[in-house]
């Protein structure tokens, strides 16, 4: 079956450590996006990719990185500068005009 | 830029009552527009979606939805919830392609935790 695959589905992060979120997919979908959700806020894009090797920031970038070397993957870097990173991480992917589809997502926590 | 509001947070429902969700848009242009619905821990499922065509959107679960263009409005309803329903729901809105925006950004609301008692 294809879909989006997140992991780990928990993650730990001591302070001042980067970590690197996994995502990948297997629908063939040009554009992926990186979302973090926390209480009450809903969905806050960070970062997405509407082909290979491009990428645009979203509304909430700073202290988060990301690399498009392949289609099917779409990694997301939390950088030490994120001063709050715990948070509920959503990998999403779609084609034009198209519903999006996402993966189970990572819960990030600091030790 | 587009925007998406939901207008309630949590709504409270008694098992095989009906339940309306309320999300409202705003947009210069042409929309395509999606509910979702996310159960605890766990990423976010298409409930259904308007694209073109008529304005009465069935769903997955026995949910339904309307578009009104002239009330900017996409309403998400169920005639009788059970217990199973209990989620929390995302409208989202994207432009249409070829209304001049970017067609990859989708806008979510920040949610409406439905809560099914029996």
């Amino acid at each position: 079956d294809g879909g989006i695959t997140q992991s780990p589905k928990y993650l730990f992060r001591k302070e001042g450590q980067n970590v690197t979120l996994s995502c990948e997919q297997n629908l063939n979908h040009d554009a992926m996006y990186w979302y973090r959700q926390d209480p009450g806020q809903g969905l806050r894009l960070i970062y997405y990719s509407q082909i290979v090797n491009d990428f645009q920031k979203g509304d909430i970038a700073e202290g988060y990185s990301v690399s498009r070397e392949k289609k099917e993957s779409f990694p997301l870097t939390v950088t030490s500068a994120q001063k709050n990173p715990t948070a509920f991480y959503l990998c999403g992917s779609r084609e034009y005009n198209q519903p999006q589809h996402f993966g189970d997502g990572t819960r990030l926590s600091i030790l | 830029a587009q925007s998406v509001t939901q207008l309630d947070s949590q709504v409270p429902v008694f098992e095989e009552a009906p339940v309306e969700l309320r999300c409202n848009y705003s947009s210069s242009v042409s929309v395509y527009l999606f509910w979702y619905v996310q159960y605890p821990n766990q990423g976010l499922q298409l409930l259904l979606k308007y694209l073109s065509g008529s304005t009465l959107v069935k769903g997955i679960n026995g949910f339904e939805a309307e578009f009104n263009k002239s009330q900017t409005s996409f309403h998400l309803r169920k005639p009788s919830v059970h217990i199973s329903d209990t989620a929390e729901y995302f409208c989202a809105v994207s432009l249409e392609l070829n209304s001049g925006g970017s067609n990859y950004k989708l806008t979510f609301g920040k949610g409406t935790l439905l809560t099914v008692n029996p």
